[in-house]
């Protein structure tokens, strides 16, 4: 059974700092992996999707890596500002035979940027 | 915009009732999947439709059920409700086609059952 785990589960960093959130996932046979945030009571808005045949992704000041191998995924905030303040989900998709299951996802982690 | 929408935005059931949420899924895609996101967890995968058939179930008793309609819009109904089942619900569509299955989310349904 496929499980996701994020640490840190909470991060606090004042406003301009580069911070790094980590993702791990016990079966590196996985078909993608998906970066999404979520805001409080709303739904998720995907960041990043990595498939599993690549190294990296990049949007803006947003940097996602994925090491299959060790099951490890990590998302690279730049200069981070008040409005990145959010929960940071990593989810991951595995294919059955009968098609892609479900994302599977970590608990988030829940990052405040202090202005 | 993801173009996925859900309704109602909130909801509010007694123990042992019957609820149905709705989703629309983005236009052109194919697949829709249900999730159930409690208080401070991650979302859990509930099931997945393709072609108006589910294709994939998570760890959920049959009394969560589901349907998509030849519209691609889909419905997720809830059967005997209890407690444990407040919980913000999300539906997510893709296209079943190439090798992305990037899917997007809708804002989500709450459900406060008392």
């Amino acid at each position: 059974k496929q499980e996701v785990t994020q640490i840190p589960a909470a991060l606090s960093v004042p406003e301009g700092e580069n911070l790094v959130l980590n993702c791990s996932f016990t079966d590196s046979a996985i078909y993608n992996l998906q970066w999404f945030r979520q805001d409080p009571g709303k739904g998720l808005t995907s960041l990043l999707l990595i498939q599993s045949s690549q190294r990296e992704q990049t949007s803006g000041r947003l940097n996602a890596s994925l090491d299959k191998s060790s099951g490890r995924s990590t998302l690279y905030i730049a200069a981070s500002q008040p409005g990145d303040s959010a929960t940071y989900l990593c989810a991951v998709v595995v294919y059955s035979g009968g098609g892609a299951d479900g994302l599977t996802f970590g608990k988030g982690t829940h990052l405040i940027i202090q202005p | 915009e993801t173009g996925v929408t859900q309704s109602p935005t909130h909801l509010i059931k007694t123990r042992g009732q019957q609820v149905t949420l709705r989703c629309s899924s983005q236009s052109g895609h194919n697949t829709v999947s249900w999730y159930q996101q409690a208080l401070g967890q991650g979302p859990q995968f509930i099931f997945q439709y393709y072609r108006e058939e589910e294709n994939g179930r998570g760890n959920f008793p049959p009394r969560f059920s589901g349907l998509q309609f030849p519209n691609y819009s889909s419905e997720l109904n809830v059967n005997a409700l209890e407690l444990d089942d407040s919980a913000l619900y999300l539906c997510a569509s893709r296209l079943t086609s190439g090798s992305s299955y990037e899917q997007y989310f809708g804002p989500g349904t709450r459900l406060t059952v008392t």
